[in-house]
């Protein structure tokens, strides 16, 4: 069965810097989605970006990129010139490339932006 | 884009009664929809797949008898929690494969009394 861990329960970042969320997976699928989502306190579900495992070069989505190391099963979120607005919580999420296209979420990291 | 909409929002109910929570896709079709369940401060978690014209699939350790899922059209499923206990006070949410990925509905916070 697939897995995601996010290791940061919390990060603190000061406005206009950069930080990077951690995310890894175990998976015995060679193609999959890799997402991460924002959940802000209206508790409503955001896509920030998505990966696809089969690309090899790594997604950017104005100040967000990641990371996707795929033989280290690793997918990190950069944010970059941190506004106050991206204080959230942070999700990663995984989703087989075919099928039922059930997400499996990991506990999530919870940003705060420091003014 | 896509949008998801849950009713209501918000509910509080005695404990031993049944709620209904619904799930619709505002402007797309969909055929498969899930629902999640996201207790304070913790991640989602998916509680049952929901498709069209047939039964739900649950989840393991998930109660189909006491979490009643239908779907009965393409842009709406439901979710009822029968004889609620105050265990079951979370947050569910609603999501729907939609024309570009999937689209999640705002969420329903269940108070149990």
């Amino acid at each position: 069965a697939q897995t995601v861990t996010q290791s940061q329960p919390e990060m603190s970042v000061q406005e206009a810097e950069t930080v990077t969320l951690s995310c890894t997976y175990d998976t015995s699928e060679s193609d999959y989605y890799l997402f991460w989502y924002k959940q802000p306190p209206s508790r409503q579900m955001i896509l920030v970006i998505r990966q696809e495992a089969y690309k090899q070069q790594n997604a950017t989505e104005n100040r967000f990129s990641v990371n996707f190391q795929k033989a280290a099963k690793s997918f990190s979120l950069k944010i970059s010139d941190s506004q106050l607005g991206d204080a959230a919580m942070y999700f990663c999420a995984y989703r087989t490339h075919s099928g039922t296209y059930k997400y499996i979420f990991g506990t999530g990291t919870r940003l705060k932006v420091l003014a | 884009g896509a949008v998801v909409s849950q009713h209501p929002s918000w509910v509080i109910c005695k404990s031993g009664t049944s709620v209904k929570i619904e799930c619709r896709s505002l402007d797309f079709q969909a055929t498969t929809m899930f629902w999640y369940r996201q207790f304070p401060k913790q991640s989602l978690m998916l509680m049952a797949t929901s498709n069209e014209g047939s039964k739900a699939t649950y989840e393991q350790g998930v109660e189909k008898d006491k979490f009643l899922i239908n779907h009965a059209s393409l842009t709406l499923s439901t979710l009822t929690v029968t004889s609620a206990h105050p265990e079951d006070s979370s947050f569910y949410i609603c999501s729907a494969t939609g024309p570009s990925g999937k689209y999640f509905g705002p969420g329903t916070r269940l108070t149990v009394t």
